[in-house]
């Protein structure tokens, strides 16, 4: 079965420096990964995902992913982190059992920026 | 991607009682989910809705507890049926647009407390 993990229940940055919120998969197959952000008292939104091709993936508010197969890993990361970006994020996969996409999330990483 | 409303935003519901969540879409959407996420966790999937047949439950998840219906390609409801307050939760409902990348979209979430 599909899976990942967060190892990490919360993450304390400062603000200014750059931060790495972690995540790791087991898959059968190709991977299709995915990071999430969900701010308070609000839904998901999605920030990137990784599918095929280069392994640093760009997606939104500056945030980038690195696919490291070798690992099985996909950290998200962002060079110079903001008190803006204090939430909670969520790793996940895509399992096509039954041949639904359904997304399995991780635990979820609670990322504080300090001022 | 796409604008997706939930109703109601949140409720406070007497236990043994019975709520219905709307899920409207912007565009016509290949695929609709609905997730749940208890009180500092995960969100875990309860069920796929199907335009024109039954929904597909996952595992822990029964039709009769969580009937879910999808009569277009843009709505959804899920109701939460003679519910107790381990029901107490945040339910999404999510969508992958045709033709899309894989990705999926949440709605802000319904906020439920049964006492």
């Amino acid at each position: 079965a599909q899976s990942v993990a967060q190892p990490e229940d919360q993450v304390n940055v400062a603000e200014g420096n750059p931060l790495t919120v972690k995540c790791t998969y087991s898959v059968s197959g190709n991977p299709y990964l995915f990071w999430y952000v969900q701010y308070p008292n609000r839904g998901l939104q999605f920030l990137l995902k990784y599918i095929t091709g280069d392994n640093l993936v760009k997606g939104s508010y500056g945030f980038e992913a690195e696919f490291n197969k070798s690992q099985t890993s996909f950290h998200l990361k962002k060079p110079s982190a903001l008190v803006s970006d204090s939430a909670l994020y969520f790793c996940a996969v895509r399992d096509e059992a039954g041949g639904y996409n359904k997304l399995i999330f991780g635990a979820g990483t609670r990322l504080a920026v300090h001022p | 991607s796409a604008v997706i409303s939930q109703k109601p935003s949140r409720d406070i519901c007497q236990r043994g009682t019975s709520l219905t969540i709307q899920c409207q879409v912007d565009s016509q959407v290949t695929m609709m989910f609905w997730y749940r996420q208890q009180p500092g966790q995960s969100l875990t999937l309860i069920a796929t809705a199907n335009q024109g047949s039954e929904a597909t439950y996952e595992s822990g998840f029964v039709i009769d507890k969580f009937p879910i219906s999808r009569p277009n390609l843009t709505f959804s409801t899920l109701t939460v049926s003679n519910m107790s307050p381990e029901d107490s939760s945040i339910y999404l409902c999510s969508v992958q647009l045709a033709g899309g990348m894989n990705e999926q979209f949440f709605g802000p979430g319904t906020r439920l407390t049964v006492l």
